[in-house]
């Protein structure tokens, strides 16, 4: 059964700093595109980030409110992915989710799949306040 | 950045209904298009990818049309499970965005 299980949800304050990760099972966890993906309390999904597997060069990319503040990593000995969040603000307070990357359907016009996030961890709750 | 709006941004009906949800971008995703559901409390889960494919387990109520900039999402029959908040994703370009979701409520 493909898992995602996320940890490290805490309250910080203002300028804090905190380190989720995410163990993965059930599939080949070094061949997946990981994504991060939030959301505010009452408020819509928002991306964060992802970082595709070493062999498709390990490229992370993230939004832009948390370029500069936030890194995604991963270590594929113990099949984790982790969101390390640095200067972190009161906007930041979210359900934070993991998710596997599936590539779909080849576009051969474009050279690339069509991705999706196929599968979602339970999330994990950060809360930035004073 | 590509901005995703669909509309409406909540509906009501009822069990049996037939919903169409719209999602439109701000510019041509091709077919770079895909629907998620999320009930409260849960995480979401992927519906249609590339904009018309059901994805495996899905059940066949649920299609999806759509290319360039704008996609709907048909539910053919609703039932008591998919009252729940519906997003749709580009997958064009990073950085990649949701719209901001349709709940559809219980009449």
């Amino acid at each position: 059964e493909v898992q995602l299980v996320e940890s490290g949800g805490d309250l910080v304050k203002p300028g804090g700093s905190l380190r989720l990760s995410c163990e993965a099972s059930g599939f080949t966890f070094s061949h997946a595109w990981m994504s991060w993906v939030r959301q505010a309390p009452g408020k819509g999904l928002e991306w964060v980030g992802r970082i595709k597997s070493k062999n498709d060069g390990g490229t992370i990319d993230y939004a832009v409110p948390v370029t500069g503040r936030f890194t995604i990593s991963r270590d594929d000995s113990i099949t984790t992915v982790y969101l390390q969040m640095n200067s972190l603000k009161t906007e930041d307070t979210a359900v934070y989710y993991c998710s596997m990357v599936s590539g779909y359907s080849y576009d051969y016009r474009r050279g690339t799949y069509h991705y999706a996030m196929d599968v979602w961890g339970q999330g994990t709750t950060v809360t930035v306040s004073s | 950045d590509i901005q995703m709006t669909q509309s409406p941004s909540s509906l009501s009906a009822s069990v049996g209904d037939r919903v169409t949800i719209t999602c439109r971008a701000s510019q041509s995703i091709n077919s770079y298009l895909n629907w998620y559901r999320q009930t409260p409390g849960k995480a979401p889960n992927l519906l249609i990818y590339a904009a018309s494919n059901l994805r495996g387990g899905v059940p066949s109520r649920f299609s999806g049309r759509g290319s360039g900039t704008d996609f709907t999402l048909t539910i053919s029959s609703l039932q008591p499970e998919d009252f729940a908040t519906y997003y749709c994703q580009q997958s064009y370009i990073t950085p990649l965005t949701f719209g901001g979701g349709t709940k559809v409520e219980i009449k």
